[in-house]
């Protein structure tokens, strides 16, 4: 059971835009520490997608796009397309002392 | 741009050791950063199992503290991993990553490509 809740599947037509969200507590996202996403293609390690909430790292096309509030987070894509198709975990810091990941979404581009 | 490499057996024997090396190219260890250690296990999601500094303050899951030692040698540009104690639980791939953060460790970026480990006699 993971800190940090997201829901197991999202899906959306190509051109779409869909929304994930990642729910942790008062002990984690809720303390005010940072939210990070990843994406992992299928059979490839995660790749970092946001960082501190809400930047973007080099070469991410801006049709991705997080937020935070309270504690939860969410992430956006715009304009889906097929090569979207992949795992996105939320990541941020609890304070039992550890990194916690969110269980991930696994994204279905119709 | 650090690029980093996971390296160590792929077939570990139940209550044995398993042991994994992280060499890093393109970036010195020295110059700071954090290194951790994540694994995945089979259609599952992420998880974290600790991370180390150059200077080698480690901080541990502390759900599997009693069993993991994470280890740097500046040296050979390298960040090790001994799990103890191993069960077919620890079947996982195993990455490592350049971690970006202070206190609560940050973000990982780069990953590794992973190395698949299998608990098994």
């Amino acid at each position: 059971q993971s800190l940090l809740a997201q829901p197991p599947s999202v899906s959306g037509a190509p051109g779409q835009r869909v929304t994930m969200s990642c729910t942790g507590s008062g002990s984690n996202i809720g303390a005010g520490y940072d939210v990070h996403w990843y994406q992992q293609l299928p059979g490839t390690a995660p790749k970092l997608l946001i960082y501190a909430n809400n930047k973007r790292p080099s070469g991410v096309p801006d049709r991705f796009s997080a937020s935070k509030s309270g504690a939860s987070a969410s992430l956006a894509i715009s304009g889906l397309q097929a090569e979207d198709e992949a795992d996105y975990y939320c990541q941020s810091y609890d304070l039992s002392l550890r990194v916690v990941f969110g269980g991930g979404t696994k994204l279905t581009v119709l | 741009q650090a690029q980093l490499r996971e390296s160590g057996p792929g077939l570990v024997k139940p209550s044995e050791t398993l042991s994994l090396t992280c060499s890093v190219s393109g970036f010195s260890i020295s110059t700071g950063y954090y290194w951790g250690w994540i694994r995945q296990s089979p259609g599952k999601g992420l998880e974290w199992i600790g991370s180390i500094f150059y200077s080698g303050v480690a901080h541990y899951n502390p759900s599997l503290r009693s069993r993991v030692t994470v280890s740097v040698d500046t040296s050979k540009n390298q960040i090790s991993l001994n799990l103890r104690s191993v069960t077919a639980a620890d079947t996982a791939i195993f990455y490592c990553a350049k971690s970006h953060g202070g206190n609560d460790l940050g973000w990982f970026d780069p990953w590794g490509q992973g190395v698949q480990v299998t608990v098994s006699s």
